[in-house]
């Protein structure tokens, strides 16, 4: 079945440490995206890609890093300079980012602090 | 960036229709109305989308109004399974040109047996 995948499931980060939720689609779809949800809150957007190698900050990329090498795959990493990232985390893709095609989301990463 | 606003939380009998109203007060020509719902834990789930026609598929109906400040998802006959928050989102072009979803803080909906 196609899907996206984000791993894993909880995730915990001591103060300081830099940690990187992993998201992989198998949908062949250039369009990648993360958001970030908070108790009771719609998703923000962290950064987006629209193609391999090529990446854009969102609303609220500070203390968030991307890369984006391969189609398939979109990890973000919280650095430690994200001093609240106990959050949700959601990773989604689309077929072409400049297509109104909706997006398919993964089963998100839930991040707490220890 | 246009919102949208929604009401905190709704209840509607098994089996009636659910009609979960959206206001989009500032949505620009270029931008669509989306309709996802979430269940606890999980991601979103598409559901319907549109830009000024009314629009119907095998889950719903989405009716927006003449002016496109406002539209309302409908669930035909709701059942227990169709409880879960559901959002209302505008779909805004970037200038990098991908389309961007802005959300909402959504409805709950509680589907009563």
């Amino acid at each position: 079945d196609g899907g996206i995948t984000q791993s894993p499931k909880y995730l915990f980060r001591k103060e300081g440490q830099n940690v990187t939720l992993s998201c992989e689609q198998n949908l062949n779809h250039d369009a990648m995206y993360w958001y970030r949800q908070d108790p009771g809150q719609g998703l923000r957007l962290i950064y987006y890609s629209q193609i391999v190698n090529d990446f854009q900050k969102g609303d609220i990329a500070e203390g968030y890093s991307v890369s984006r090498e391969k189609k398939e795959s979109f990890p973000l990493t919280v650095t430690s300079a994200q001093k609240n990232p106990t959050a949700f985390y959601l990773c989604a893709s689309s077929p072409q980012g400049g297509s109104n095609q909706p997006q398919h989301f993964g089963d998100g990463t839930r991040l707490s602090i220890l | 960036d246009a919102k949208t606003t929604q009401p905190t939380s709704m209840d509607c009998a098994e089996g009636r229709a659910a009609n979960l109203p959206c206001n989009h007060s500032t949505i620009s020509g270029n931008e669509y109305v989306y309709w996802y719902r979430q269940i606890h834990s999980q991601g979103p789930q598409y559901i319907i989308h549109g830009l000024k026609n009314n629009e119907t598929n095998e889950m719903a109906s989405l009716i927006i109004t003449e002016d496109r400040k406002s539209s309302t998802l409908i669930l035909p006959h709701a059942t227990l399974r169709d409880t879960a928050v559901y959002y209302c989102i505008v779909s805004r072009l970037t200038t990098s040109g991908t389309y961007k979803y802005i959300f909402g803080t959504g409805t709950r909906l509680k589907v009563l047996a």
